[in-house]
């Protein structure tokens, strides 16, 4: 059984570059949600996709996006980078969008230079 | 600010011993989670506690659920090497479909 999977694993961008970064579910799993943990720090909500539409949106700017696929997978876009987005970049997945047991993927270290 | 407040943000014991680590809030959440992180992986789940005053065993970790629902506990016994990493809880609100984390208890277990 596939868990969560996020590609790639580390990323390195110059500030004010975009970046996509993707995540298939768990099989089974139709919700998915991206946080950002920034160093020492535990994991900060920025969305969540159900149904390919945006049902949720945590305190982050217009210049974090995403997209949900017909298969359930999802991207996170990220539009001029700051270094301050430097970051762990995680994907949840769930069953249904008002089951919270979340699994997690093994993230995407992003560093901007 | 933190919806939900850790406590130790950091301990380090020696193999054997027992600790118990702290998720405090003064929201009510339905359900709450708990999560350990190994240095650049993901969250992996232990345990998720619905019930106030709900208390859950995985071999030796004990977890306790507020009678009130707003606070948590873990507690491991005869503590192991194996136990170091991250300890994250994570709380989910009534008709809020977001997980809030507290900034994690990072243990370290001595041999």
């Amino acid at each position: 059984d596939a868990g969560v999977t996020q590609s790639p694993t580390h990323l390195i961008k110059t500030r004010g570059q975009q970046v996509t970064l993707r995540c298939s579910p768990k099989s089974g799993h139709d919700t998915v949600s991206w946080y950002q943990q920034a160093l020492g720090q535990g994991p900060q909500f920025i969305f969540q996709y159900y149904e390919e539409e945006e049902r949720q949106r945590g305190n982050f700017p217009d210049r974090f996006s995403g997209h949900q696929f017909p298969n359930y997978s999802s991207e996170l876009n990220v539009n001029a980078l700051l270094l301050g987005d430097s970051a762990l970049y995680l994907c949840a997945s769930t069953t249904g969008i008002g089951h919270t047991e979340a699994f997690f993927g093994q993230g995407t270290r992003l560093t901007v230079v | 600010t933190q919806l939900l407040e850790q406590s130790p943000q950091f301990l380090s014991i020696q193999e054997g011993e027992n600790l118990t680590v702290y998720c405090n809030s003064s929201s009510v959440f339905s359900s709450l989670q708990w999560y350990r992180q190994e240095p650049g992986e993901g969250p992996v789940l232990l345990v998720t506690v619905v019930t106030g005053g709900e208390v859950k065993k995985l071999k030796r970790l004990t977890f306790q659920f507020g009678d009130a629902r707003k606070d948590s506990s873990l507690h491991i016994t005869a503590a192991q090497p194996g136990d170091t990493g991250l300890y994250l809880c994570a709380g989910a609100r009534s008709n809020d479909y977001k997980l809030s984390f507290g900034a994690g208890t990072t243990v370290t277990v001595r041999a």
